[in-house]
């Protein structure tokens, strides 16, 4: 299988400032067609998770461009421009080049 | 609306039998993936398998292969998670979620249903 890990586990956050979390994969995500199949997800508190980005870097419909995926191969990040409140929640990236599909054991995002 | 109903909460004891249920509306049920997570009280996200309701293809995640069944009925519009013997360590919330896309088009995990709670306790 596909180790996802992500960095950092914790992250508090101050409203307006940016931030950002890191995905690693064990093995490239990065397919023959030259798609990254890296998403990224926000499970907010006492919800259900959210697409955020997929395919590396293509945001979802309705996600605010203040979230932005990079990265290839191996390494990705979660990028967010400026913090809002109701950005808290659990991020995970996932990779769905293999199966099983797996996913990274969740950055939790809170406010300082 | 595209949108993933799913079955109530559910306490069992173990050695139970259990099936919870997902039921699509707003979209075309056999032309896309839907696939079942698993989060634990208190975890991250783990990904239990994946079934295509056109032709029932299953793919499960060798971490559950063996331990739940997942099918499909697209007549009602409704992907299964199936339990035959429940243990204390199935306590979780069971999400379904449709995947866009197939390969190589991909749009990742679009729509995700609300979950259902399974207790396992005696």
């Amino acid at each position: 299988d596909i180790v996802m890990t992500q960095s950092p586990l914790s992250l508090p956050v101050t409203p307006g400032e940016p931030a950002s979390i890191s995905c690693r994969s064990s093995q490239s995500l990065l397919d023959s067609n030259g798609y990254n199949y890296l998403d990224w997800y926000l499970q907010k508190p006492g919800q259900s998770p959210q697409l955020l980005i997929f395919l590396g870097s293509n945001r979802a419909s309705g996600v605010p461009d203040r979230f932005s995926g990079i990265g290839s191969g191996t390494d990705f990040t979660l990028k967010i421009s400026r913090v809002e409140a109701g950005d808290v929640g659990v991020y995970y990236c996932m990779q769905s080049l293999q199966t099983p599909t797996t996913f990274g054991p969740g950055t939790k995002v809170d406010l300082k | 609306e595209v949108q993933l109903v799913q079955s109530g909460a559910e306490v069992k004891k173990p050695g139970e039998s259990l099936k919870i249920s997902c039921k699509a509306s707003g979209y075309s049920f056999s032309n896309y993936w839907i696939a079942w997570v698993r989060q634990m009280p208190g975890k991250g996200l783990e990904w239990m398998g994946i079934i295509y309701p056109g032709d029932s293809d299953i793919i499960y995640s060798p971490s559950f292969q063996g331990q739940v069944t997942i099918s499909a009925d697209k007549s009602i519009s409704t992907a299964y998670l199936q339990w035959s013997s429940l243990k204390a360590s199935d306590t979780a919330m069971y999400y379904c979620a449709r995947r866009s896309g197939s390969y190589p088009h991909y749009y990742g995990i679009e729509v995700w249903g609300p979950g259902t709670t399974v207790t396992v306790s005696s």
